[in-house]
């Protein structure tokens, strides 16, 4: 499969429960990302890797943790979550350098949390 | 850091019609603009880009204008068709390449 692949599409989790949330990219693209999509806030940057290295975490909660064990694959390890962390989470990837255009995203999960 | 303000938030157009979306942006040494198109239920998708070293870029029916003076950058959609509909993302890219994004706008195409 080409482009971004994101597994589960669908998540329901009760607030005690640990889930991970999946991505891998086909595009040999060196960064990946971590997006929060919801009605109030519509494209939050939550981590940034690059290189496998993590650049970036946007004063996210403890109970989110990424983890990028190679330049293809990211997780977002999910644990004792909020009702308020109900939303669509967005993984992306781009090249950075020369071969920059922007981001290439996946279909997203769709979380929810009860 | 840069900042990138979006508007309108929703934006209503009869088919048929043209539709613009206006971004300014505050960091002049940004240099990438790409805009995103996201459709219901669906993820965000890259519709057209320009460079600061070009100051518009057509595909079709829609076009992309870019002035650096006044940092500000629009989307122009011709013709607009029902498939239109969707919310549309600006960003800016800043010296790191990491997108700075606007709240997006809503544009609802009416029959």
């Amino acid at each position: 499969e080409t482009g971004v692949t994101q597994t589960p599409r669908h998540l329901v989790m009760g607030m005690t429960n640990k889930k991970s949330l999946k991505c891998e990219q086909h595009l040999g693209h060196n960064a990946m990302y971590w997006y929060k999509q919801s009605a109030k806030k519509p494209l939050e940057l939550m981590f940034v890797y690059s290189l496998e290295e993590r650049v970036e975490n946007n004063s996210v909660p403890s109970r989110f943790s990424p983890e990028c064990p190679n330049s293809s694959h990211l997780f977002l390890h999910l644990h004792t979550l909020q009702p308020e962390d109900s939303a669509l989470y967005l993984c992306a990837s781009s090249q950075l350098g020369q071969g920059f255009y922007g981001y290439t995203f996946g279909s997203g999960t769709r979380l929810t949390v009860v | 850091g840069e900042n990138v303000e979006q508007h309108p938030s929703t934006l209503s157009v009869q088919e048929g019609d043209s539709a613009v979306i206006k971004c300014t942006y505050s960091d002049s040494a940004s240099n990438y603009f790409p805009w995103y198109k996201q459709e219901l239920g669906k993820r965000p998708q890259l519709i057209i880009d320009i460079r600061s070293n070009v100051g518009e870029k057509k595909d079709q029916r829609i076009a992309v204008t870019l002035n650096k003076t006044a940092k500000h950058f629009s989307l122009h959609i011709t013709e607009t068709q029902p498939e239109d509909s969707a919310v549309y993302f600006c960003a800016a890219s800043d010296s790191n390449y990491q997108l700075i994004w606007g709240a997006g706008t809503k544009l609802i195409i009416k029959p």
